[in-house]
């Protein structure tokens, strides 16, 4: 199945400093989903988009919908510790087959103190 | 306390064994899922189910079998035609399948070899 493409794979940060990831696809998607995984756990939702062009904030994460509905970027505004671990995106079409998402391999995020 | 509850943490199969992986959820969604996770890598789809007793094949079915008899239940079995068994293991729900109806996942269960 199709991945998406999300970069950077992996970052290393101070702490205090901002961070930003992208993910892009060749193909158009109608929702893009933001998820955070800490090790042994499952996928926590972060942010959710759902309109083209779209920016929603959740505290110091800021999400955008790209216009061309085929990129997402996620922003982490003064990065602390607790933000380690590996952040998803997710795209899904929309439309019959509309369930499916399709997932980005992970930008995994360490943080210096 | 609402939320999707996956069990055990850890699995162990040896060669030639059936095991069954544990999702249950309170949350009264309609949706459920179920995805494969390898090291490095993004969420792969086993199977999902729409409504009880109805499900379908996501993209790397084969080797695995689901059963969906309780809005609450959606078990996976990982039977010995999977060669390739050890991974991590997500269950998710939805309230529905709509795009505006994320997905939420449990905290996983990791399947090992013996």
């Amino acid at each position: 199945g199709q991945q998406l493409n999300q970069s950077p794979q992996s970052m290393f940060i101070q702490e205090g400093e901002d961070v930003s990831m992208n993910c892009t696809s060749s193909s158009i998607f109608n929702t893009w989903l933001w998820y955070k995984q800490d090790p042994g756990e499952g996928p926590v939702l972060l942010i959710a988009l759902y309109k083209a062009g779209e920016l929603t904030s959740n505290g110091r994460l800021t999400a955008q919908f790209g216009i061309t509905r085929k990129d997402s970027f996620l922003n982490i505004s003064a990065s602390i510790p607790s933000d380690v671990g590996i952040y998803f995106c997710a795209g899904q079409k929309g439309g019959a087959g509309s369930y499916q998402l399709t997932f980005g391999k992970g930008t995994k995020l360490s943080v210096i103190p | 306390d609402g939320g999707i509850t996956q069990s055990p943490k850890y699995l162990f199969r040896k060669e030639g064994q059936n095991v069954t992986l544990s999702c249950e959820q309170n949350l009264n969604h309609d949706a459920m899922y179920w995805y494969r996770q390898d090291p490095g890598q993004g969420l792969r789809l086993i199977y999902y189910s729409q409504i009880v007793n109805d499900f379908q094949k996501g993209d790397i079915a084969e080797g695995y079998s689901v059963s969906r008899e309780k809005k609450e239940s959606f078990p996976l079995t990982v039977t010995s035609a999977q060669k390739n068994p050890t991974a991590f293991y997500l269950c998710a729900s939805s309230a529905g399948t709509g795009g505006n109806q994320p997905q939420h996942f449990g905290d996983g269960t990791r399947l090992s070899i013996l």
